[in-house]
């Protein structure tokens, strides 16, 4: 069982739904990650929150919009995705370092497999 | 800028062989940090080894070795005696000085019975 924890699973959505995508660690680690990895290819990353502060977004259309309410949890918004928004999305955590960035190693959840119809 | 190779698409063996998976680097920083992570079929990403630029020992934990040479910029993973559960597909990942991972293409191994 992995550390990270992430909700749903599975997500089947239609272009129009809205929906959340969930992860909650209790590593007591205070950066915390979203990425996106489509099949045979490595994780590509979305948002990084450090310390609850969205520290980095890359590039990310408007139709996710990520959440980070608490040191423990952070929430990736979906709306009006697209059929080449499937994917498997990742959430990872790691401690945050003593420098700007963190060097320490991600523990990643399970991921939810999510498919745009 | 941060690249991160590896050569090998997809290796097969059978188990109990010995296998090294390639990971080369590129970096103009001397201070940086190289992680493996595996993969297996069911999703999550699974943390191996971190080795900092300024530590060039290698490193053996059971059946996995790891060949770190900043000379040729590899840092390389060996699996001793494979099994089929180590069937997944691993990558190689760079940190440098930013919270963003550089993952390499990954490797997919099959362990065959």
């Amino acid at each position: 069982d992995t550390e990270v924890t992430q909700t749903p699973k599975h997500l089947v959505m239609g272009m129009t739904n809205k929906k959340s995508l969930k992860c909650e660690q209790h590593m007591g680690h205070r950066a915390m990650y979203w990425y996106k990895q489509k099949a045979k290819k490595p994780p590509e990353l979305m948002f990084v929150y450090s310390y609850e502060k969205l520290s980095i977004n890359e590039s990310v259309p408007s139709r996710f919009s990520p959440e980070c309410p608490n040191s423990s949890l952070l929430n990736l918004h979906l709306h009006a995705l697209q059929p080449e928004d499937s994917a498997l999305y990742l959430c990872a955590s790691s401690q945050a370092g003593t420098t700007p960035y963190s060097n320490q190693p991600q523990h990643f959840g399970d991921g939810t497999r999510l498919s745009i119809l | 800028a941060q690249k991160v190779t590896q050569a090998q698409t997809e290796i097969s063996v059978v188990e109990k062989e010995d296998v090294t998976l390639d990971c080369v680097y590129e970096t103009r920083d001397t201070t940086y940090y190289l992680f493996w992570y595996k993969q297996p079929p069911s999703g999550e990403l699974v943390f191996l080894i971190r080795r900092n630029s300024f530590d060039e020992q290698n490193e053996i934990s059971g059946r996995y070795s790891w060949n770190f040479q900043k000379s040729t910029s590899s840092f390389n993973f060996t699996i001793t005696a494979s099994q089929v559960v180590d069937s997944a597909v691993y990558f190689c990942a760079l940190n440098h000085r930013t919270d963003k991972l550089i993952f390499g293409t990954g490797t997919r191994l099959q362990v065959f019975p």
